[in-house]
């Protein structure tokens, strides 16, 4: 069966720092990767994902995540971290067969950023 | 550009009473998902809907019930509620293939008490 971990629950980084936010994977084959990020009470938004190709994904808001699959990992990082970056991560898992792809959450990353 | 409309965004509930929770996708995009996110937790898949056909069927209590109508816009109807079904509920909706992306609306906080 499809899991994420999220090994890190809560980070805390200061203001300018750089970010890396850490996602592993369980999965017969290459899956479909995505990061989401959730404001409180708010919605979940996509901050960027991979399929194939390129390893390297960008993504909106200076984000970036790099597909390795020897270690089933899709780490994300900013170089710089900005104040408005505090919110609660989400890396998750599609499935490319099947057919309708729902996505399989990890448990969260809730990031914390100091001025 | 247009999103994911959920209504209603609040909804209060009394135990054992039935709730509607509505969601209308992106223009053009054909799948639609519920999920269900606890307190703390991470969204779990409820149920999806392809074209209005039933597609995936996740952790959705048999309580519930799903369907996606003509114009695509999806329902989640939830009897006897219990307080556990306290939760946020998000519906999402992703294009025609072959992307697969999904893109998520506001959610629909309910609490039943």
């Amino acid at each position: 069966a499809q899991s994420v971990t999220q090994p890190d629950i809560h980070i805390t980084v200061s203001e300018g720092a750089s970010l890396e936010l850490r996602c592993n994977y369980s999965y017969g084959a290459t899956p479909y990767l995505f990061w989401y990020v959730q404001s409180p009470g708010q919605g979940l938004q996509l901050l960027l994902k991979y399929f194939s190709g390129d390893t390297l994904v960008q993504g909106i808001k200076g984000f970036e995540a790099e597909f390795k699959r020897s270690q089933s990992s899709f780490n994300l990082r900013k170089p710089s971290v900005h104040w408005s970056d505090a919110a609660e991560y989400f890396c998750a898992v599609g499935s490319p067969s099947g057919g309708y792809n729902k996505l399989i959450f990890g448990a969260g990353t809730r990031l914390a950023v100091h001025p | 550009a247009a999103g994911v409309i959920q209504s209603p965004r609040h909804l209060i509930k009394e135990k054992r009473e039935t709730a509607t929770l509505k969601c209308y996708p992106i223009p053009r995009h054909d799948t639609v998902y519920w999920y269900q996110q606890g307190p703390g937790q991470d969204p779990q898949f409820l149920i999806s809907f392809y074209e209005k056909m039933q597609s995936d069927k996740g952790s959705i209590p048999d309580r519930f019930s799903a369907q996606q109508f003509s114009d695509y816009h999806s329902e989640l109807n939830m009897s006897s509620l219990e307080l556990g079904d306290s939760a946020l509920y998000f519906c999402a909706s992703s294009p025609p293939r072959p992307t697969y992306e999904q893109y998520f609306g506001p959610g629909t906080r309910l609490t039943v008490t």
